[in-house]
């Protein structure tokens, strides 16, 4: 099983549409959770950290479930510049170490 | 620009030569990683260093890959002997991990370095 999964999409949804996207991990250790954003042919970009009351960015909003070990990203209102591969980011922390994992990334296009 | 830079952008090169990436982080940045990313997924962690140390490596990284940051500043990244399923980006990424404890998450990337092995 893959420390940190995600639906690889595409998800195809019109403009103006609510869009929702998850991301399970297997190690229960995982301490900090963030998603990223990545356009075509970019580098990765912080998008949001997820906190475990969860957070809210003008139209974006994470959310942490750690019972079920998995976090959420929602988009309202969706633009077309919304259009990107949301990759989240899992980092387990063990006696000093960190690792940042990522996931394989959620691709969404957003349709006029 | 105060950014990560990476050198070179692209590189092609036969099966079995070396190559060498360079990762210049944020100055002030003491954490810097390595990632691969191949297309369609996401960036696969390959190794990080805080300061000059060599923290962790992954297991993915064979004999073959090398990394160093000798005085804490910029990092190399080699691979011996490439194999056409080397072909990937490398990212490198860099960050601050405060004092205080804690990393922020927010990893800064560099454009990264396409290699093509034919």
């Amino acid at each position: 099983r893959k420390e940190v999964e995600q639906d690889p999409g595409p998800f195809n949804v019109p403009e103006g549409a609510t869009v929702a996207f998850n991301c399970t991990y297997s190690n229960s250790a995982s301490q900090s959770f963030f998603w990223y954003r990545q356009d075509c042919r970019k580098e990765p970009k912080l998008l949001m950290s997820v906190y475990s009351s969860g957070n809210e960015d003008g139209r974006f909003t994470a959310q942490l479930n750690r019972a079920s070990q998995y976090i959420s990203l929602l988009i309202r209102d969706s633009k077309l510049s919304d259009s990107a591969t949301y990759l989240c980011v899992v980092i387990i922390s063990n006696f000093g170490n960190e690792k940042l994992t990522f996931g394989t990334g959620t691709r969404l296009t957003i349709i006029p | 620009d105060t950014g990560v830079s990476q050198d070179p952008r692209h590189k092609i090169t036969k099966r079995g030569q070396n190559v060498t990436f360079r990762c210049d982080p944020i100055s002030e940045h003491n954490r810097l990683y390595w990632y691969r990313q191949t297309l369609g997924q996401g960036p696969e962690f390959l190794t990080y260093f805080q300061n000059e140390a060599q923290l962790e490596k992954s297991r993915l990284l064979s004999d073959r890959f090398s990394a160093e940051r000798p005085k804490g500043s910029f990092s190399t990244l080699e691979i011996q002997r490439t194999e056409q399923g080397d072909s990937a980006m490398y990212l490198c990424a860099s960050s601050l991990l405060h004092t205080s404890g804690g990393n922020t998450g927010e990893l800064f990337f560099g454009e990264g370095s396409r290699l093509t092995v034919l």
